[in-house]
């Protein structure tokens, strides 16, 4: 059964905070994905990963930094919570698209920041 | 601005009838998928549609995809309680690098 986890349900940060949520997944997939999912926004994609090491902006990654060190770890940065930052967190990963696949994303339950 | 935007932004429904959702879009696509996510969770994948195709079966879902409108609709037939949840559509664009591009989603409720 494929997996995604996040390490944290809820979490609790102060403005200025550095923090750090981490997602890991065991379908040996190439593809991660954080999302920020806020009321009437729908999901906006922060950052992503096609391998090991490499990552590439998404639509809103200003404040947020990611490290993939591991293929199943992907991790996203707050270098300094602020506020507006206050959302629920997604995690998901897919496999890369060859000849007769398509891109189902898989997602973990999210985690729902709260920086006061 | 948004890529897909759900129609409409809640429904309620009685238990057995059916639901329908509709989403559309600006730019050309590879396909469409439609996720579900129950209160407070993370999504999970219902179904997808290639732009070459008009209309994908899947139990009691079906999807239409009509790519002259860029728009697409799900139907969930038989409503049950359990389909209580918020429904997304998602694009991959052309030469979107398999990025997925998400509405802001349907609530739906089933009222027992």
């Amino acid at each position: 059964d494929v997996k995604v986890t996040q390490s944290s349900r809820y979490l609790v940060k102060r403005t200025g905070e550095k923090v750090f949520l981490e997602c890991v997944q065991d379908m040996d997939h190439e593809n991660m994905f954080w999302y920020r999912q806020d009321p009437g926004l729908g999901l906006r994609l922060i950052y992503f990963s096609y391998d090991v090491k490499m990552k590439e902006k998404g639509d809103i990654p200003e404040g947020y930094s990611v490290s993939r060190e591991k293929k199943e770890r992907f991790s996203l940065i707050l270098e300094s919570a602020s506020t507006n930052q206050t959302s629920m967190y997604l995690c998901a990963s897919s496999t890369p698209l060859v000849a007769g696949t398509y891109n189902e994303q898989f997602f973990g339950p999210g985690t729902r920041l709260t920086v006061l | 601005s948004q890529q897909g935007e759900e129609d409409p932004q809640a429904l309620s429904i009685q238990e057995g009838e059916n639901a329908t959702m509709n989403c559309s879009y600006k730019t050309s696509i590879n396909n469409l998928q439609w996720y579900r996510q129950n209160s407070g969770r993370g999504l999970v994948h219902l179904i997808l549609i290639r732009s070459n195709e008009r209309e994908k079966h899947s139990g009691r879902l079906r999807v239409t995809l009509d790519t002259s409108k860029k728009s697409s609709s799900l139907l969930i037939t038989a409503s049950r309680a359990a389909d209580t949840a918020s429904y997304f559509c998602a694009t991959e664009r052309i030469f979107g690098n398999e990025k997925l591009t998400f509405g802001t989603g349907t609530r739906l409720t089933i009222i027992p």
